[in-house]
């Protein structure tokens, strides 16, 4: 079945980049999500792309698709101590329906 | 070969007990963490620690607290199991980076009576 891949764990210093890599296997996938979730709050869509697209930027946020090898990641510029949360990638098929990765946390060095 | 041992494979211990579980690691790894697996709720994070004696509350840090005091050791302690503490006990370690792989222990089963 369809299945999502994500690293448990990234840590990064402020000031610098994050980047957290996501894998599928959906190869019919139609939409990719980033979703962020903050301690005790639920998901917040962070930013989408087309599975025609292969680069989306918004502000400190890109979003590179590689649909060959199926993978999709996501940069952040400039981290800040607001930006620790856990990052879930997810992808949506043709059926509609949308599959989670188990989510990256994402943790900020003092 | 990376190595992340847990002490116990298996343990039990009475309601109010303090118990301890060890995580040791072999590769020099900044990171290391403490999970439990419980049936139909997959890996949950109780805490984790990113250097010496740095600590950060995971997701179900109640009841819960750790210890690291050398880079190789992380260890978990239950001030008082209580028998909802009952599960299995996995500690993980990771190096600092980009694109690093998570090494799991073998996990401890701890029944609580």
């Amino acid at each position: 079945g369809e299945d999502v891949e994500q690293s448990l764990f990234l840590s990064v210093r402020e000031g610098d980049s994050s980047v957290i890599n996501c894998t599928y296997t959906d190869s019919s996938s139609t939409y990719l999500y980033w979703y962020k979730q903050e301690p005790g709050a639920g998901l917040q869509l962070l930013t989408y792309i087309f599975s025609n697209m292969d680069m989306k930027q918004d502000q400190r946020l890109t979003v590179l698709l590689n649909k060959k090898d199926k993978h999709l990641s996501l940069r952040i510029a400039d981290t800040q101590t607001g930006d620790s949360a856990i990052y879930f990638c997810a992808e949506q098929g043709r059926d509609d329906k949308i599959i989670f990765g188990k989510g990256t946390r994402l943790h900020i060095l003092p | 070969d990376v190595k992340v041992t847990q002490s116990s494979r298996y343990l039990v211990k009475r309601t109010g007990e303090k118990v301890f579980l060890e995580c040791v690691q072999d590769m020099d790894h900044e990171n290391m963490f403490w999970y439990r697996q419980d049936p139909g709720l997959g890996l949950r994070l109780i805490y984790f620690s990113y250097d010496v004696k740095m600590k950060e509350k995971g997701d179900i840090p109640e009841g819960y607290s750790v210890s690291r005091e050398k880079k190789e050791r992380f260890s978990l302690i239950l001030e008082s199991a209580s028998t909802n503490q009952t599960s299995m006990y996995l500690c993980a370690s990771m190096a600092g980076g980009l694109n690093t792989e998570a090494f799991f222990g073998q996990g401890t089963r701890l029944t609580v009576v």
